[in-house]
């Protein structure tokens, strides 16, 4: 099975909002409301940034958003600040196994 | 607060098993709401989920590792395994434990990882 497809890389300067996408198919993203976001800085573990694809967990900065459109789920990340530079996965609940993650995308801000 | 801790040898040689354990505090390993997960990442690589386990034993594999692996739960000990046999150079990783929320994939707490080096 696949990965989820994500950009390799986004980037964007302070202040800026940016959208990173997560592509899948109607047996992962598109079939289920259970799309999580992780951001992982070096060295840590991941952290739970969205769940059930527009949810966030308590503590995580309402900067964060999550939105579904068909088979492609999206992080969307307002008001982008120096912290915000980390690796971010999409995850999705798939027919065939509880976790699909994608490919990641590295975030940098300029 | 849930903490998870992997704990288990840095270095294994190829062709031979890597054995990991998670030891989970501040919480209940056999509250009916939680799967434990296993998760790695190679270096400049993403994320590749590996299994999970439920507190009554019953498992779920990745496909591409499903041959090799097995997870296995001690609820007394407040633990639960890794086990993953016939390792080569593309098993090392990071590997992370973590709790998954109602088994859909919503991995809530995770523990801190460990490098798992895999060489002669």
């Amino acid at each position: 099975q696949s990965a989820l497809t994500q950009p390799a890389s986004v980037s964007g300067s302070p202040g800026q909002s940016i959208t990173i996408s997560c592509t899948g198919t109607s047996s992962d993203v598109g079939g289920y409301n259970y799309v999580f976001w992780y951001q992982q800085h070096p060295g840590k573990a991941p952290k739970l940034m969205i769940y059930d694809v527009t949810n966030r967990p308590s503590g995580v900065s309402n900067r964060f958003s999550g939105s579904k459109s068909g088979n492609t789920a999206s992080l969307t990340i307002s008001g982008l600040q120096a912290e915000d530079e980390a690796d971010y996965f999409c995850s999705s609940y798939t027919s065939s196994t509880p976790v699909l993650f994608g490919g990641g995308t590295k975030l940098t801000v300029l | 607060q849930v903490q998870l801790q992997e704990s288990g040898p840095g270095l294994v040689k190829p062709s031979q098993t890597l054995s990991l354990t998670c030891s989970v505090s501040g919480g209940s390993i056999s509250s009916g709401a939680y799967y434990w997960s296993w998760i790695r990442r190679p270096a400049g690589k993403g994320l590749e989920w590996i299994g999970r386990i439920y507190t009554s034993g019953r498992t779920k594999y990745n496909p591409s590792l499903n041959s090799r692996v097995t997870i296995s739960v001690d609820t007394s000990k407040k633990q639960f395994s890794l086990r993953l046999t016939s390792v080569t150079a593309s098993d090392a990783a990071v590997y992370y434990c973590a709790r998954d929320v109602a088994g859909t994939g919503f991995l809530d707490y995770w523990g801190q990882g460990t490098l798992v080096t895999v060489s002669s």
